[in-house]
């Protein structure tokens, strides 16, 4: 079964830092990975995606992500954080090609990310 | 806006009541998924339908059933409410491409259910 981790619950960064949000994942072959963010009272809005090719995705708002298939990770970077980046973030992961269970994701427990001023 | 609309967006109702939560998926979009979001399960998947039949079913209560009608709207329904089930409930849609794997799915505003 595939699973996620994202180790961190609570980040708290200054505006204009560089933001890294970690994400592990478990799935026996080749995963579909998600970044979502969402904010207060809000659905979640997909960040980025990687389904295979170039390990390191762009995303929208200044995002990316680096898929690193030894480390089962795909953590989210930003390199100056903005105070409207403020919310909470998950990680997902779907089963790839060949997987029997089709678009059903699996999250992360999600990481809430404060700006500071 | 993503196009997935969800109705109510707020329910209260009392332990034992039954509800009916409805989604219209973006147009174009055969598959539904519904999820809840609690603080101590966190996001967790329910079912999703495909043109109009079940496809894939995680850690959906029997108490709790889905459907999805021939306009691809979907229901799900909560029966015999208990504390426990006041949650986020989300729906989200996505196309088939690929047979729906890996797509992106586009999440509705979510209902917010609270049984008193």
């Amino acid at each position: 079964a595939q699973s996620v981790t994202q180790p961190d619950i609570h980040i708290t960064v200054s505006e204009g830092a560089s933001l890294e949000l970690r994400c592990n994942y478990s799935y026996g072959a080749t995963p579909y990975l998600f970044w979502y963010v969402q904010s207060p009272g809000q659905g979640l809005q997909l960040l980025l995606k990687y389904f295979s090719g170039d390990t390191l995705v762009q995303g929208i708002k200044g995002f990316e992500a680096e898929f690193k298939r030894s480390q089962s990770s795909f953590n989210l970077r930003k390199p100056s954080v903005h105070w409207s980046d403020a919310a909470e973030y998950f990680c997902a992961v779907a089963a790839g090609a060949g997987g029997t269970s089709y678009g059903k994701l699996t999250f992360g427990q999600g990481t809430i990310l404060t700006v500071h001023p | 806006d993503s196009g997935v609309t969800q109705t109510p967006k707020h329910l209260i109702t009392a332990t034992g009541q039954r509800v009916t939560l409805r989604c219209s998926p973006r147009s174009g979009d055969l598959s539904v998924y519904w999820y809840q979001q609690s603080l101590d399960q966190g996001l967790q998947f329910l079912i999703q339908y495909y043109n109009g039949e079940e496809r894939a079913k995680g850690n959906i209560l029997e108490r709790f059933s889905a459907q999805q009608f021939p306009d691809l709207h979907s229901e799900l329904n909560l029966s015999s409410l208990e504390l426990g089930d006041s949650a986020l409930y989300f729906c989200a849609s996505s196309g088939e491409k690929d047979r729906g794997i890996g797509n992106e799915q586009f999440f509705g505003p979510g209902t917010r259910l609270t049984v008193l």
